[in-house]
């Protein structure tokens, strides 16, 4: 069975401040970790891929196998940030996406 | 290229009644899946679809179906409503190839309110 856990409903910070969104996952083969993100009124989007090793919008993430997490990092969030995020993982080919619950973030001027 | 689509955006139905969502994936997509999504219980998958076969299949009752058409269009069906169907019915298109990242791309979802 495959599971993401994102332990924080709501993560508030200001403007300027570090921020980290945790997502922990449970899988027994090599799974694929994404970020989605979705701003007020628009639809879900892709932000990150593990597989990438990229930086979108400031934002970091790096697959931690021993610790089966995936958390989501950003060194100066800006107000602009605010918004549900979503840790998904995909098991192979079993060609499904598991979502964690999200984390709704909050950035404060 | 155009995003996924989804009509109709919005429907209210009665207990009991039948629904069919439709959806369009971006061009040269072959994958689509469809997942519900409620406050509760946040995004749920419920199947996949490619080249017109159903690859997988999430957790729901057989009143929640769905097919593919050639030109990789969608619809689901669900049947019998209850009012716990409410919900924002999601669509996400992607290549499907195997061995590919399997990345998905969402459409704006169909909000469907059972009265």
């Amino acid at each position: 069975a495959q599971r993401v856990t994102q332990p924080e409903k709501l993560l508030s910070v200001f403007k300027g401040a570090p921020v980290e969104l945790k997502c922990n996952y449970s899988y027994s083969g090599s799974p694929e970790l994404f970020w989605y993100v979705q701003y007020s009124r628009q639809r879900l989007q892709l932000l990150l891929r593990h597989i990438s090793r990229e930086s979108i919008k400031g934002f970091t993430a790096d697959l931690n196998k021993g610790e089966t997490s995936f958390h989501l990092k950003k060194p100066f969030a800006q107000e602009e940030d605010s918004a549900m995020y979503y840790c998904a993982l995909s098991g192979g080919s079993n060609y499904k996406l598991t979502f964690g619950k999200g984390t709704l973030l909050t950035v404060n001027p | 290229k155009a995003g996924v689509t989804q009509t109709p955006r919005y429907l209210i139905k009665t207990r009991g009644q039948q629904v069919t969502l439709s959806c369009s994936p971006i061009s040269g997509h072959r994958s689509v899946s469809w997942y519900q999504q409620t406050p509760g219980q946040g995004l749920q998958f419920l199947f996949e679809y490619f080249s017109e076969t159903q690859r997988n299949k999430g957790n729901f009752p057989g009143r929640f179906s769905g097919r593919q058409f050639s030109n990789s269009r969608s619809e689901m069906n669900v049947s019998t409503l209850e009012l716990g169907d409410s919900a924002l019915y999601l669509c996400a298109s992607s290549p499907g190839l195997a061995g590919k990242p399997y990345e998905q791309y969402f459409g704006p979802g169909t909000r469907l309110t059972v009265t």
